[in-house]
């Protein structure tokens, strides 16, 4: 079975700063995805950023970026220049293929992060 | 505008009364999923479907039925709901469930069993 681990339940970070959030996982797939989904207080579910498993080089969009640590199965997500609307519950998840042509997606628990002004 | 539809927003109702929430998307996507999400427990999958009348089961699908006759919708059904059945549900679509499809997900239904 294929688990996502995120150690840190709640965090908070001052604005402007730049925080981390982390994310292990476990697999016995070579071949998968992952991804890091923000939550604000609207509910409504954003991809923030998607990794490729079979690429080395870390994925970027703006502000936020990832640490692909494949040997280790780390996957942490790295905010810089923290904004106000950056409060929300951030969630890790994989995809990976289950076989006849399905594929499963697993989130971790998520982990609450707060920018204070 | 590209959205995945879920209907209704909340809702409340009592042990054993059946009950469908919808989903809908308008973006020809092959793969729709269903999630609940509980707090520290993250989201857990329900079931999910490739396609049309291809449906799958999540980590969690006991409790619930699916069906996909279109493309466009993927209902999901609490036959006799309970208690434990009390979370916030969301619905999810990509173009296929293939790796690194983006998933567009719906705006969430908190439901409540009594």
């Amino acid at each position: 079975a294929q688990t996502v681990t995120q150690s840190q339940p709640e965090m908070s970070v001052q604005e402007a700063e730049t925080v981390t959030l982390s994310c292990t996982y476990d697999t016995s797939e070579s071949n998968y995805y992952l991804f890091w989904y923000k939550q604000p207080p609207s509910r409504q579910m954003i991809l923030v950023i998607r990794q490729e498993a079979y690429k080395q080089q870390n994925a970027t969009e703006n502000r936020f970026s990832v640490n692909f640590q494949k040997a280790a199965k780390s996957f942490s997500l790295k905010i810089s220049d923290s904004q106000l609307g950056d409060t929300a519950m951030y969630f890790c998840a994989f995809m990976t293929y289950s076989g006849a042509g399905s594929y499963q997606l697993t989130f971790g628990k998520g982990t609450k992060l707060s920018v204070i002004p | 505008e590209a959205q995945v539809t879920q209907n209704p927003r909340y809702l409340i109702t009592v042990t054993g009364k059946k009950l469908t929430v919808t989903c809908s998307q308008n973006m020809n996507h092959e793969y729709m999923s269903w999630y609940r999400q509980d707090p520290g427990l993250g989201l857990r999958q329900i079931y999910y479907s490739m396609n049309v009348e291809v449906t799958d089961k999540g980590d969690v699908p006991e409790g619930y039925k699916v069906s996909r006759k279109e493309k466009r919708n993927f209902p999901l059904i609490l036959e006799s709901p309970s208690p434990n059945q009390t979370s916030l549900y969301f619905c999810a679509s990509s173009r296929q469930g293939f790796y690194n499809e983006k998933l567009f997900f719906g705006s969430g239904t908190q439901l409540s069993v009594l």
